[in-house]
């Protein structure tokens, strides 16, 4: 079985501070993960996406997030937050036969100038 | 290239009515897939489609629920009857291959539909 949880719901940083949203998975094969973003009244757009390679990856927009085994984790981080990055956030994994994508439940990022 | 678009962006139909939603996936995209978002909850798969076959339909609620993608092209979801409960976000996303980390799942904004 497969699933994702995004330990925050909602998450509030100043303008030029650091953003940190959590995502803790489960997965009984190798997962492949991946996060996207929503923007008001857009589509979900890929942000970055772990395949194996890296632990460490980097995405669009100065986004990063580190894939932790040991620790079930794939959190997403940003040293330095922009007013523009203001949206919500959605955690998947996904593998296994039908490579089905399992979504988090989102984290709305607020950014206070 | 033009992205999944989807059609209409927002829908407020009472109960018991029919609302039918489509989905324009990206040319050449044999994958196609249906998610909802019930407010506040996660996406939820509903059904793939590879070409014009429904490849797994398991995520579909009920029999009131019907998508069809005839040609293999666009999709249409039909509600009918629509209850309550079936208020939400509708997204539509398509890609290439069978989706994963060389293939990613390309999105529509959404239909939101909403019944009163």
């Amino acid at each position: 079985a497969q699933s994702v949880t995004q330990l925050d719901s909602h998450v509030s940083v100043s303008e030029g501070t650091p953003v940190l949203l959590r995502c803790n998975y489960s997965s009984s094969y190798s997962p492949s993960l991946f996060w996207y973003v929503q923007h008001p009244n857009k589509g979900l757009q890929l942000l970055l996406k772990y395949t194996s390679a890296a632990t460490l990856v980097k995405g669009i927009n100065g986004f990063e997030a580190e894939f932790k085994k040991s620790e079930t984790s794939f959190h997403l981080t940003k040293p330095s937050a922009h007013m523009s990055d203001a949206a919500e956030y959605f955690c998947v994994v996904t593998g296994g036969p039908g490579n089905q994508f399992y979504f988090g439940t989102g984290t709305s990022l607020t950014v206070i100038p | 290239e033009a992205g999944v678009t989807q059609f209409p962006s927002h829908s407020v139909i009472e109960k018991g009515q029919t609302v039918t939603l489509r989905c324009d996936p990206i040319s050449g995209h044999d994958n196609l897939y249906w998610y909802r978002r019930v407010m506040g909850k996660e996406i939820k798969f509903l059904l793939h489609f590879v070409k014009e076959s429904k490849q797994d339909e398991s995520g579909m609620p009920n029999n009131r629920f019907l998508a069809e993608r005839t040609g293999g092209t666009y999709s249409t979801l039909k509600v009918q009857p629509a209850e309550l409960e079936d208020s939400g976000v509708y997204f539509c996303a398509s890609s290439q291959d069978l989706p994963g980390a060389n293939s990613p799942l390309h999105f529509g904004n959404g239909t939101r539909l909403t019944v009163t």
